[in-house]
């Protein structure tokens, strides 16, 4: 049983598209996050949610639009996708008092052309 | 604000060689922890190991080892008679208390280990 699984693994648009990757996790955490890996593999949080609220929101652009329709979900929409929206997005949960390690998917590559 | 530090961008050793990962970190929270993640080349993210700042014990598991020093704010991994498969990237990243579980993470440090 895969715990966080995120799809798609591979996504390739054109530029201004809209697009959505989706999360979900089976591990019973309360907090999900999305990430964004660059291509320097510097790794930084965009968003945190805890039981559907979200808690933290990393001055991400107003494109970049999380959904949570329950705790064991977590979508990330994008709009008007830019050249430089390209880089790898990891989705990861946690349960931050007792086991605060993060527990990733497996990424979703986005190329924007 | 929380900062981790991996001084070493990339690391080459040879197989059997033994080789320790830097991190030290930044915080002002009183509770924190800190954590190893691998990426290895297939791009997953492979959570390693939690310390929290109460605990400075040592942690050894395997070839894998980690030192953990509050005195120097470090937390530094190593390993022992690396193998090829060790060749990743390795992240060091520090949760605290009062940012709801958000984790810092440093650069990274890209292993890699010849044959």
């Amino acid at each position: 049983d895969t715990a966080v699984s995120q799809t798609p693994k591979y996504l390739v648009t054109q530029m201004g598209n809209d697009k959505s990757i989706k999360c979900e996790q089976n591990l019973g955490h309360d907090t999900m996050y999305w990430y964004k890996q660059d291509s320097k593999k510097f790794l930084k949080i965009m968003f945190s949610y805890n039981n559907k609220e979200l808690i933290i929101n990393e001055t991400v652009p107003n494109r970049f639009s999380p959904k949570s329709p329950d705790k064991a979900h977590l979508n990330l929409h994008i709009n008007s996708l830019e050249l430089g929206d390209s880089a790898v997005y990891f989705c990861a949960s946690s349960h931050p008092d007792s086991a605060p390690e993060a527990f990733f998917g497996q990424g979703t590559r986005l190329t924007v052309v | 604000a929380q900062k981790v530090t991996q001084a070493q961008t990339e690391i080459s050793v040879v197989e059997k060689e033994d080789v320790t990962l830097d991190c030290v970190y930044e915080t002002r929270d009183t509770t924190y922890y800190l954590f190893w993640y691998k990426q290895p080349p297939s791009g997953e993210l492979v959570f390693l190991i939690r310390r929290n700042s109460f605990d400075e014990q040592n942690e050894i598991s395997g070839r894998y080892s980690w030192n953990f020093q509050k005195s120097t704010s470090s937390f530094n991994f190593t390993i022992t008679a690396s193998q090829v498969v060790d060749s990743a990237v390795y992240f060091c990243a520090l949760s605290g208390n009062t940012n709801a579980g958000k984790s810092t993470f440093g650069d990274g440090t890209t292993l890699t280990v010849k044959p």
